[in-house]
């Protein structure tokens, strides 16, 4: 079946702009993670998307980052106001849930640029 | 906060050298994950470990969770060229939460 899917796969954008990053989870995942990974290091916890429960935020760095995720399928990240420290691969990730973690499945992420 | 230390940061071997990277929780965890990241791709998941003391095998790979489940290691037999990238272990923290470490970067030679 097909994978995780995000869009675009690279962004390009001025400083002070907004950008959305969309994901589409595997069919059936309920959970959702977003991750950002800047060059050559590790994953940075993003946001959490679990079924109808609320969502766990603690990993947006600052007020500029929001995330939705509507009928529990499909998420946006949204930056308002780039900074050139938001530039960095942003990968999106789902899983099964069933209790406990899940291995989850990674999409091919966003390359995100601020000029 | 919670963290998953993860050793060393880089390793680069020759050609058909062995190879481990380690991993470090301050508390136990219910499970630990194994994912590598080739050059230019996103993590793939390897393996899940649940049980305490728990030793998997996958073809020259061997990941052993400790009987603490506080810790783990990821070892290669006899590396080859196709296993160059980055290998993270990502540790369950209760519930939801997964906890990646940083990443040991392997480089080989050939």
């Amino acid at each position: 079946g097909a994978g995780v899917s995000q869009s675009p796969s690279n962004k390009v954008t001025e400083k002070g702009k907004d950008v959305e990053l969309r994901c589409d989870p595997i069919s059936g995942h309920t959970a959702l993670y977003w991750y950002r990974q800047s060059l050559g290091q590790g994953l940075e916890f993003l946001i959490y998307f679990q079924g109808n429960s609320a969502p766990d935020k603690s990993g947006l760095p600052s007020d500029r980052f929001s995330a939705e995720r509507t009928g529990g399928s499909v998420s946006t990240l949204t930056i308002q106001r780039t900074q050139q420290e938001d530039s960095a691969v942003y990968l999106c990730a789902s899983s099964l849930w069933t209790g406990m973690n899940q291995p989850q499945h990674f999409g091919d992420g966003t390359r995100l640029s601020i000029l | 906060g919670q963290q998953v230390m993860q050793i060393p940061q880089y390793q680069h071997v020759q050609e058909g050298e062995d190879f481990t990277t380690y991993c470090n929780s301050s508390t136990t965890l219910s499970n630990i994950q194994w994912y590598k990241q080739r050059p230019g791709g996103h993590p793939v998941f390897l393996i899940q470990l649940v049980k305490s003391g728990e030793v998997k095998k996958q073809k020259r790979l061997t990941f052993q969770f400790g009987e603490a489940k506080k810790n783990s290691s990821l070892h290669i037999t006899a590396t080859q060229t196709t296993d160059v990238g980055t290998y993270f272990c990502a540790g369950g923290a209760g519930g939801f939460k997964t906890i990646f470490g940083a990443g040991t970067r392997l480089f080989v030679k050939a």
